[in-house]
């Protein structure tokens, strides 16, 4: 089966950027999406697509891929950025779902 | 707007059954790609099951043979029927609605399957 790989937390400062990578065999095939969790709440869409931004999510989210690599970027951090953050793939050949192990975002 | 709203949740024993439920508003079940999406305590999101609009249907393989997943048309509402409960199917349950783009647009706000002795 389909698997998608992420770094279980990332660390930024105060209106830096912060890269979350998700890694997985020809990603970029794989529609990746990605989405935030905070804690006791749903996870909410901030990417679908590689780069698309749903309505209503900041513009300091957005989403990059280079083949075997989707990259969630968000610039300027702000404290309320701070939650886990989920890569997901849809593999077209099994029409099965994928997430990511998920990475926590620790904005210090 | 969009609202999923699921219910059934509840403390089951091991080897029991549960029924979830998962009713839309704003928002056609049927016309769209439904999942049961879960969360263990501390752990990260599990994708279950999913039924599409034509009426196919996929399962996780640790849920495959156990679970089934359904929707009523009249009532837009989607369900999962869980039996063979183990411990390790302890979790949130939600519900996730996507749109055609492969990922979850909505999502409910869960329902806690407790499996426990």
């Amino acid at each position: 089966s389909y698997e998608v790989t992420q770094p279980p937390s990332v660390s930024v400062s105060p209106g830096q950027t912060a890269s979350i990578p998700c890694s997985g065999d020809k990603l970029g095939d794989y529609y990746p999406s990605w989405y935030q969790q905070k804690p006791g709440q749903s996870p909410v869409l901030v990417i679908y697509q590689d780069t698309k931004r749903p309505s209503g999510i900041p513009e300091r989210f957005s989403g990059s891929n280079s083949g075997n690599t989707a990259t969630l970027t968000i610039s300027g951090t702000q404290a309320m950025d701070e939650a886990d953050y989920y890569c997901q793939a849809w593999d077209s050949s099994t029409a099965l779902y994928v997430f990511g192990t998920g990475t926590k975002v620790t904005v210090l | 707007e969009v609202q999923l709203v699921e219910s059934g949740g509840g403390l089951v024993q091991p080897g029991g059954s549960l029924r979830l439920s998962c009713a839309a508003s704003g928002f056609t079940v049927s016309s769209n790609y439904m999942s049961w999406v879960r969360q263990g305590p501390g752990k990260g999101l599990e994708w279950v099951s999913v039924i599409y609009s034509g009426g196919s249907t996929k399962y996780a393989e640790s849920v495959k043979g156990r679970f089934t997943i359904s929707r009523d048309k009249s009532k837009n509402t989607l369900h999962l029927q869980m039996n063979s409960l183990r411990p390790e199917d302890t979790a949130v349950y939600y519900c996730a609605g996507d749109l055609g783009t492969h990922s979850f647009d909505y999502w409910g706000q869960g329902t806690l399957v407790t499996v426990s002795s």
